[in-house]
């Protein structure tokens, strides 16, 4: 079965720092998501993206979070400067169409030190 | 705006006994319901759905949930316990007119030998 996959699976990076988290969703899908849980708490939405442009994103989405999809496969979430509260875990997800369940990929765990 | 309630963070049950999970949701128009279930170091994967049509889902892992419109409510019940659900659940809603969806802050199921 097809599936979301992440990379990387783990980064570490020091406060300041831009990082880069990779995502390649499923071929046939065109909504694509992401998603963060901070730990022990509740999967809060971000962004979504659909026709190559933002079609709608949450408060926590602010000017240092931008996404992009440079190639037609990947799908990439920049922090441009990380803040100690930007760890968490980070998972993209995808959908065939509006509102149809996501497929989730295994997460990448940001933390910032 | 929709929003998703689950009660209780943690719940135990024996092996074999009945699972009843918990959720309640706020939408201003007929939602799109959802139960997730979250293995440790792992993605979110979708158990079961409701759009329209019967109230009854049933889901993957002898999952179901009930779609209750006078009661707003979406509870996830399983029969018969076993130890591999044990996991962390959330309850989702999103409203055709939006491209998000939102999650609750999720139930841990523990399952007692």
């Amino acid at each position: 079965e097809p599936e979301v996959t992440q990379t990387p699976s783990h980064q570490v990076t020091q406060m300041g720092q831009e990082v880069i988290l990779r995502c390649v969703p499923i071929s046939n899908h065109l909504y694509f998501y992401w998603y963060r849980q901070i730990l022990g708490q509740k999967v809060e939405f971000l962004v979504s993206f659909y026709n190559n442009e933002i079609s709608e994103k949450s408060e926590i989405f602010d000017d240092q979070f931008s996404v992009e999809r440079p190639d037609g496969s990947n799908f990439t979430l920049k922090i441009r400067s990380t803040k100690l509260e930007d760890s968490a875990m980070y998972f993209c997800a995808s959908s065939e169409v509006k509102n149809s369940p996501l497929h989730f990929g295994n997460g990448t765990r940001l933390t910032v030190t | 705006a929709q929003s998703v309630t689950q009660l209780g963070s943690h719940v135990s049950v024996s092996e074999g006994a009945l699972v009843l999970l918990r959720c309640n949701y706020s939408s201003s128009v007929p939602p799109y319901l959802f139960w997730y279930v979250q293995y440790p170091n792992q993605g979110l994967q979708l158990l079961l759905k409701y759009t329209t049509g019967a109230t009854l889902v049933k889901g993957i892992n002898g999952f179901e949930a009930e779609f209750k419109k006078s009661e707003t409510s979406f509870h996830l019940t399983k029969p018969s316990a076993h130890m591999s659900d044990a996991a962390e659940y959330f309850c989702a809603v999103t409203e055709n007119r939006d491209d998000k969806i939102i999650f609750g802050k999720g139930t841990r199921l523990h399952i007692l030998p």
